[in-house]
């Protein structure tokens, strides 16, 4: 399975953007880009998805590289509810199981 | 929305007991998925089904099973538990289409003494 690299923690003021970065240089083209963040003493939950262009949705945004190999979350006025656990994971089209990383600890200063 | 849910948000059990961690979803989902969390560790996946009564081993199943009688009822057993398997438990489905995003409940942390 194609891994990721993120991070381990980001620190973030409240109502500033922020940019959370993971890199999948192994990505291969049947690979969906998905993010899911983990809010302290819950389950992980679905963030946003991409493939190839950049996706916008209620959460955040999601930017990938022209070349796959990188993509970047963006939260873009960070609240302290925000505050938790971001993991970058590679899903092939076809559907499969998700492999978790350690992901990213955003903490949020207000 | 889809709803996932799990019996016990918190289960303290004894060494040796027999533990049943019961997760239901509202979505008719086909895969179904159990992950255990620990510190340092991340996210492990024991077992997996994807249709009515079949299973898959994941990453760590040594000390568990599972059953799948209905499609909505996913179940992990500890046979007999031990301190070790203290931990949280996720249950989480899979959406059967693209892009397969899933699903988590609440979780379940188990204390075994």
């Amino acid at each position: 399975d194609a891994k990721t690299t993120q991070p381990n923690s980001m620190e973030s003021n409240e109502e500033e953007p922020v940019h959370l970065p993971c890199n999948h240089s192994t990505i291969s083209g049947t690979d969906y880009i998905h993010w899911y963040r983990q809010l302290p003493s819950q389950g992980p939950e679905y963030v946003i998805h991409g493939l190839t262009s950049n996706v916008n949705n209620r959460m955040a945004s999601l930017a990938i590289a022209e070349d796959r190999k990188s993509s970047t979350l963006i939260l873009h006025r960070a609240t302290l509810r925000d505050a938790a656990v971001y993991y970058c994971i590679l899903m092939k089209t076809s559907g499969s199981r998700l492999t978790f990383g350690e992901g990213t600890q955003l903490t949020v200063n207000p | 929305d889809v709803k996932v849910t799990q019996s016990s948000r918190y289960l303290v059990k004894r060494t040796g007991e027999k533990v049943f961690l019961e997760c239901v979803q509202d979505m008719d989902h086909e895969n179904m998925f159990w992950y255990r969390q620990d510190p340092g560790l991340g996210l492990r996946l024991i077992y997996f089904s994807y249709d009515v009564k079949m299973k898959e081993k994941g990453d760590i199943p040594e000390g568990y099973s599972v059953s799948r009688e209905k499609k909505e009822r996913f179940s992990l057993i500890l046979e007999s538990a031990s301190t070790n398997q203290t931990s949280m438990y996720l249950c989480a489905t899979l959406r059967d289409e693209p892009p397969y995003e899933q699903y988590f409940g609440p979780g379940t942390r188990l204390t075994v003494t």
